[in-house]
């Protein structure tokens, strides 16, 4: 039962240019979340969605960011127009129900040059 | 000011020697405490949780520790290894809507 897994390992992008994160969440997965952690940093709660819903996106900022999770296929962390500010490690964590342990992807490293 | 409160911020040890994480807390009402291993590079790992009524659980040579009254929790990591160069992070769920809030970590360093 492979971990959650999330693509690229590393993005590199131009202030401007759009970053799109993906992650697999483990199989038999249905919740995913999204974390974003700058240097130096603990990790902050961005996104939590089930399949083809957004459950709660406090932590989101409100322009610019959006995700989903697809009836199939991976959830996606879109950023449009990136900033250098948007430079951080994006981790996804899924768990089977609300009130279980998540469980960590390796993170997507956003470079913004 | 984050409700979760982690320290040291980092701290260097010699191989094979013990150390002490501290997490502090004022998240209420308190669901569960968690601490996870995040090696460089890596999402964090749990290592364990604790309910509001566990206050002490292992997991090999780490041993956390909870008091829900004084909202304090340790870890204690015996006979460490260069591996357990790592941050630790303490995690605090919310009991009514199971939101975790996360400490900044502590950087832990073994050296040989």
């Amino acid at each position: 039962n492979a971990g959650v897994m999330q693509n690229p390992r590393h993005l590199v992008r131009r202030r401007g240019q759009e970053a799109r994160l993906r992650c697999s969440p483990m199989k038999g997965h249905s919740h995913v979340y999204w974390y974003r952690q700058l240097p130096e940093e603990g990790l902050k709660f961005m996104v939590y969605l089930q399949k083809e819903n957004i459950i709660d996106e406090s932590g989101m900022p409100k322009e610019r960011f959006s995700a989903e999770f697809p009836k199939e296929g991976p959830s996606i962390l879109r950023i449009q127009q990136v900033v250098r500010g948007d430079s951080a490690a994006y981790f996804c964590a899924s768990s089977p129900q609300q009130n279980n342990e998540q469980f960590f992807g390796p993170g997507t490293r956003l470079t913004v040059l | 000011k984050n409700q979760v409160e982690q320290s040291p911020q980092s701290l260097i040890i010699l191989e094979g020697k013990n150390c002490t994480l501290q997490c502090n807390y004022t998240v209420s009402p308190f669901s569960n405490l968690r601490w996870y291993k995040q090696d460089t590079g890596r999402g964090p790992v749990s290592l364990t949780i604790m309910t509001f009524s566990e206050n002490t659980k292992s997991n090999g040579r780490y041993t956390a520790t909870l008091d829900a009254d004084t909202k304090q929790s340790s870890l204690h990591i015996t006979a460490s290894q260069l591996s357990d160069s790592a941050s630790y992070i303490c995690v605090v769920s919310v009991k009514s809507n199971n939101d975790m809030r996360f400490g900044a970590g502590t950087r832990l360093t073994v050296k040989p």
